[in-house]
């Protein structure tokens, strides 16, 4: 069946540019996240929507980090004037219930998208 | 939230028994023990999870300490394909917040 799928797999930007990075979730999963990869290190956590409410941001780094998923679906993370800093895998995870009352239910993850800034 | 603690790495055989170790000493007693394994070039994926009694799946078995201070993932019979970063992690029953919190897990080896 359809998992999670990102696009793109790979992007190489130069410094300064924006990007948008998209996560098609699997269908009808209710909860979706992002989590930024470092490499050698854990996934982190950025942002988490319920449907389309966007109800925890609290580990996007900075302002120029933005996230939306305006009908519930698929989810847009966009970098404005990227730095080099933000060069990462960037992952996104779908689960079919809310987080409160469902700690235990998987998170299911795409591939991320690893993006290089030059 | 409470933390866990994995060795960096860990190497086994093809088709022997892999054990590893997750020690987590301040477990409160409503957190869950929950494994992800990440594949490289790969998203993590869900392997198992936990609360006070073994569980077993058609992945793996996790054993869990009386004490519920460390708990162990077992492979029963490792594969080539079972290289990956495993991480320990625990989720709190009562926790509203989402995301889950990945430490630097445990890198296993599988040589032929």
């Amino acid at each position: 069946g359809a998992g999670v799928s990102q696009s793109p797999r790979y992007k190489v930007a130069k410094r300064g540019q924006d990007v948008a990075l998209r996560c098609d979730p699997i269908s009808g999963h209710v909860s979706l996240f992002w989590y930024q990869q470092a490499l050698g290190q854990g996934p982190e956590f950025l942002t988490y929507f319920q449907n389309e409410a966007q109800l925890d941001k609290s580990g996007l780094p900075s302002d120029r980090f933005f996230a939306e998923r305006p009908e519930g679906s698929v989810s847009t993370l966009k970098i404005q004037r990227t730095q080099q800093e933000d060069s990462a895998v960037y992952l996104c995870a779908s689960s079919q219930q809310p987080t409160q009352g469902y700690v235990n239910q998987p998170q299911h993850f795409g591939d991320g998208t690893r993006l290089s800034i030059l | 939230d409470a933390k866990t603690t994995q060795p960096n790495s860990m190497e086994s055989n093809e088709e022997e028994p892999v054990h590893l170790p997750c020690n987590h000493s301040t477990i409160s007693g409503t957190d869950y023990i929950h494994w992800y394994r990440q594949l490289p070039s790969q998203g993590p994926e869900y392997v198992i999870h936990g609360l006070t009694s073994n569980v077993n799946n058609r992945m793996a078995s996790l054993a869990i300490a009386e004490d519920r201070k460390s708990s162990t993932l077992i492979l029963h019979r490792a594969t080539l394909r079972d290289a990956a970063v495993y991480y320990c992690i625990l989720r709190a029953s009562n926790q509203a917040g989402t995301a889950l919190i990945f430490g630097k897990g445990t890198t296993l080896s599988v040589s032929s």
